[in-house]
């Protein structure tokens, strides 16, 4: 299973952007990368999926190496309601070998 | 509201009681999922569910029972839990299990 790595913490300020980077050095030829948020006493919420290259939604925009060791989550001009646990997440595509991060804590402030 | 919904959202209970965690999904997917989130630690996969067929179990004690009856409910069934299984279960289902998937809040369960 691949593993992931994700800093464990990041602080920001309102309308800047944020890159959290998730290396996954044992990714499988299947595997896809996905990116979750939490907050507190809620379940994760599903921000964003990719399998190479850049992947752009209305809330985010990843990107992944040519290798695909690694992975960026872009976030722009994040605001407090931002602050949330951030999960890396690489899954093989039948879905049933998905392995959390231990998740990145990202602190927005004014 | 995430169309996923679990109840109870918290549960007090003995090392010899038995309880269920329920889950329910209105959402048409075929896909549904238990995972066990302590304090400090990532996300633990512990049974996925495709068409209502139990596809993985990742080597979970044997206290803990699945039941998944129809493709818009799934069960957790729990007896003679230890304090060690005091976390927060939560559910999630997607359309196929390739799929992103969605989240209930969970259960926050304490064993005593």
């Amino acid at each position: 299973l691949a593993k992931t790595t994700q800093p464990i913490s990041m602080d920001s300020y309102e309308g800047q952007e944020v890159n959290i980077t998730c290396s996954h050095n044992n990714i499988a030829t299947n595997d896809y990368i996905t990116w979750y948020q939490q907050f507190p006493s809620q379940g994760p919420r599903f921000i964003i999926q990719g399998y190479k290259t850049k992947v752009t939604n209305e809330v985010a925009s990843l990107f992944i190496p040519a290798d695909r060791k690694s992975s960026t989550l872009s976030l722009p001009r994040v605001s407090l309601s931002d602050t949330a646990v951030y999960y890396c997440l690489v899954g093989a595509a039948d879905g049933n070998k998905l392995v959390f991060g231990a998740g990145t804590i990202l602190r927005v402030k004014s | 509201e995430t169309g996923v919904t679990q109840t109870p959202r918290h549960l007090v209970m003995g090392m010899t009681n038995k309880k269920s965690l329920k889950c329910e999904q209105h959402l048409g997917h075929n896909a549904m999922y238990w995972y066990k989130q302590s304090a400090k630690k990532p996300l633990e996969l512990m049974f996925v569910y495709s068409l209502e067929e139990r596809v993985e179990n990742n080597s979970v004690p044997s206290r803990f029972s699945p039941e998944c009856p129809n493709s818009s409910h799934l069960f957790l069934h729990l007896h003679t839990l230890q304090p060690e299984d005091s976390a927060l279960y939560l559910c999630a289902s997607s359309q196929e299990s390739n799929q992103p998937q969605h989240f209930g809040d969970g259960t926050r369960l304490s064993i005593l």
